[in-house]
């Protein structure tokens, strides 16, 4: 079974610096998809990124991206320059497979973080 | 994007009563949706996953009959959670899978349910 991990129940972050949300999963299957969804205090989850197991370069979106390190298991957030909205839980998640968010998602315990300014 | 809708957004109802929950794909046909329950502070747990026209298929630990999944056409799912009990209150996200590529599923807004 698969399994994701986030280490860091709560973080905080000054304005426009930038600042890494840790992820490790675990699974046996060599296909599988990482995923990163925002969820503010409304509710709604917002996707952020996508990283296949296959992919060689690190995933961008504007001003997030995914440090993936496929030997340690690893699938960081970097977000870059924060920003006071970006306060939120994230949410790390995996599928089995490759199609890219069409499976179910296994999703970790959440990160908690709060911009300052 | 794709846009997924859920109805209602919150709801209060005494223990005991069945409480039905709509979640629709406005403007795509699914013909997967996904439905979650997430707790407060806590993550997001996979309840079932609903095909159109067929049973859902639900994850180990949650009770079938007691909450419901009719998924009978290409635009609407339906959770109804049966009986419900205070320790049923949480927050139910449903999640549609955009066919027929199968490469991405977009989130509803999510369903706040408290029993008293």
């Amino acid at each position: 079974a698969q399994k994701i991990t986030q280490t860091q129940p709560g973080m905080f972050v000054q304005e426009k610096e930038a600042v890494t949300l840790d992820c490790t999963y675990d699974t046996s299957d060599p296909s599988y998809g990482l995923f990163w969804y925002k969820q503010p205090s409304s509710g709604e989850m917002i996707f952020l990124i996508y990283q296949g197991s296959y992919d060689q370069q690190n995933a961008t979106e504007g001003r997030y991206s995914l440090n993936f390190q496929k030997a340690r298991k690893s699938a960081n957030l970097v977000i870059s320059a924060s920003q006071l909205g970006d306060s939120a839980m994230y949410f790390c998640a995996m599928e089995l497979g490759l199609t890219g968010g069409g499976n179910k998602l296994t999703f970790g315990t959440g990160t908690q973080l709060k911009v300052e300014l | 994007g794709a846009v997924v809708s859920q109805h209602p957004s919150w709801v209060i109802c005494k223990s005991g009563t069945s409480v039905k929950i709509e979640c629709r794909s406005l403007d795509f046909q699914a013909t997967t949706m996904f439905w979650y329950r997430q707790f407060p502070k806590q993550s997001l747990m996979l309840m079932a996953t609903s095909n159109e026209g067929s049973k859902a298929t639900y994850e180990q630990g949650v009770e079938k009959d007691k909450f419901l999944i009719n998924h009978a056409s290409l635009t609407l799912s339906t959770l109804t959670v049966t009986s419900a009990h205070p320790e049923d209150s949480s927050f139910y996200i449903c999640s549609a899978r955009v066919a027929p590529n199968y490469n991405e599923q977009f989130f509803g807004p999510g369903t706040r349910l408290t029993v008293l």
